[in-house]
């Protein structure tokens, strides 16, 4: 089973900064890796998919990147309305599996 | 316009069966996968595994499978996640996820969620 270590678990910024996220995968698996959005009490926004394409309709300061094990999720100058957890989420082999998630707040 | 509309929250003692409904509109149903996640309060999203309508083929995550499962209803283009005798633990947030095409299991399309209370 591959497993998928994201990294931090929260971390706190200022408006205008970049962020950057990572996501380790236990094993190769190509560019099938997401991202997400979630706000307290809505379902995920999908903002990543296949590594590095941006959904349609997601703002450009959100981007993507890796493959194979080790893949990184930025957001160029940090808006108020970012606040929210992001997750990975690679699929492959049949099989889908959740980073731990990242909390990110404003400082 | 694809749509995803999940039945409503429940509330349930241990020991109870359930069984929570996805109901998707705006495609069609038999050609692309549905899938259940878990959230428990406060914590993070869970693959809990991914049905394909056409033929039910089924992929759980191991650390669901045998614990509830995952059916189709193609006449009525419904998902359903079932639990035969609930457990505390089974408290959570429950969404149904459809990928944007085939097996490329990325999901833009999320519905809004079941909220299931298990409680003495």
């Amino acid at each position: 089973d591959i497993q998928m270590t994201q990294s931090p678990s929260s971390l706190s910024a200022s408006v205008g900064d970049r962020v950057t996220i990572t996501c380790q995968a236990s094993q190769d698996i190509s560019n099938s890796l997401n991202w997400y959005q979630q706000k307290p009490g809505e379902a995920p926004k999908l903002l990543i998919y296949d590594g590095s394409n941006l959904e349609t309709g997601v703002p450009s300061r959100f981007s993507g990147s890796g493959s194979g094990t080790h893949f990184t999720f930025t957001i160029n100058s940090l808006q108020a309305e970012d606040v929210a957890t992001y997750y990975c989420q690679k699929y492959y082999n049949f099989a889908i599996t959740f980073g731990q998630g990242t909390r990110l707040e404003i400082k | 316009e694809v749509q995803l509309v999940q039945s409503a929250a429940e509330i349930k003692k241990p020991g109870e069966s359930l069984k929570i409904s996805c109901k998707a509109s705006g495609y069609n149903f038999t050609t692309q996968w549905i899938a259940w996640v878990r959230q428990m309060p406060g914590k993070g999203l869970e693959w809990m595994g991914i049905i394909y309508p056409d033929d039910s083929d089924t992929k759980y995550s191991p650390s669901f499978q045998g614990h509830v499962s995952i059916s189709v209803d193609t006449s009525i283009s419904t998902a359903f996640l079932q639990w035969n005798s609930l457990k505390v633990s089974d408290s959570a947030m429950y969404y149904c996820a459809r990928p944007k095409l085939g097996i490329d299991w990325y999901f833009p399309f999320w519905g809004r969620g079941t909220l299931v209370t298990v409680s003495s």
